[in-house]
């Protein structure tokens, strides 16, 4: 079945940079865009940015614009989500999701497990 | 950057209720409007894409509703399995904001 496995839990030193993987199998990865969002215990859900397997094209929210990128391997349907310089703030749940699009409508149908990420000294 | 505003925070209900929650988008977005449900743990569950649109595998007593600015998902009979945060996104424009979210719990 359709499903993304992200990796797991990560405990890192403030300014250390960590990377996330999202492996996706039983579609084509390179059909749908792929997006992460972030979430701190106990807070909503925050959109961080979005890349096309296809075309390796991202975009990125503005104030993580310096801090963050995503990448892929097409060979290993995976997609990548690398953020450096953490601080204590970045400690948060981080999911990636499948871009679905359908007559003109985005969304997200399909959810990574999430990947604690812990900042901490 | 549009931004999405919900309300109310949080609500207390009985099963079997009616419930509505709204969203509200800073701009116009026609219908790029999306629900999601979570609950404590997991990973978010589409419900309704495209402002009205029912996602595979949800149930019926879950609609939404709206267009330009404001929206409203509506749960017709809420049961024990609905109790969760619900969030809705725009997805209008990058970045695809969300709304921070609607607490559903018991009364």
């Amino acid at each position: 079945q359709e499903q993304l496995v992200q990796s797991g839990a990560e405990v890192k030193q403030p300014g250390a940079s960590v990377k996330v993987s999202c492996k996706a199998s039983g579609y084509t990865f390179t059909t749908y865009d792929i997006n992460w969002v972030r979430q701190a215990t106990g807070q909503g859900l925050e959109w961080l940015g979005w890349m096309s397997p296809n075309s390796a094209n991202t975009g990125y929210v503005q104030k993580f614009q310096d801090r963050v990128t995503i990448t892929r391997d097409t060979s290993m349907s995976t997609a990548f989500l690398e953020l450096s310089s953490l601080r204590s703030e970045d400690t948060a749940v981080y999911y990636c999701a499948r871009e679905y699009c359908v007559t003109g409508s985005c969304f997200l149908d399909l959810w990574g497990q999430g990947t604690l990420v812990t900042v901490s000294p | 950057d549009i931004q999405v505003t919900q309300s109310p925070a949080s609500l207390s209900a009985f099963v079997g209720d009616r419930v509505t929650i709204t969203c509200r988008a800073s701009q116009s977005i026609s219908t790029s409007l999306n629900w999601y449900q979570q609950k404590p743990g997991k990973a978010p569950k589409l419900l309704i894409y495209a402002a009205s649109s029912l996602q595979s595998g949800v149930p019926s007593r879950f609609s939404g509703g709206g267009s330009a600015t404001d929206f409203t998902l509506t749960i017709r009979s809420l049961q024990p399995e609905d109790f969760a945060t619900y969030y809705c996104q725009q997805s209008f424009s990058t970045p695809f904001t969300f709304g921070p979210g609607t607490k559903v719990d018991f009364k």
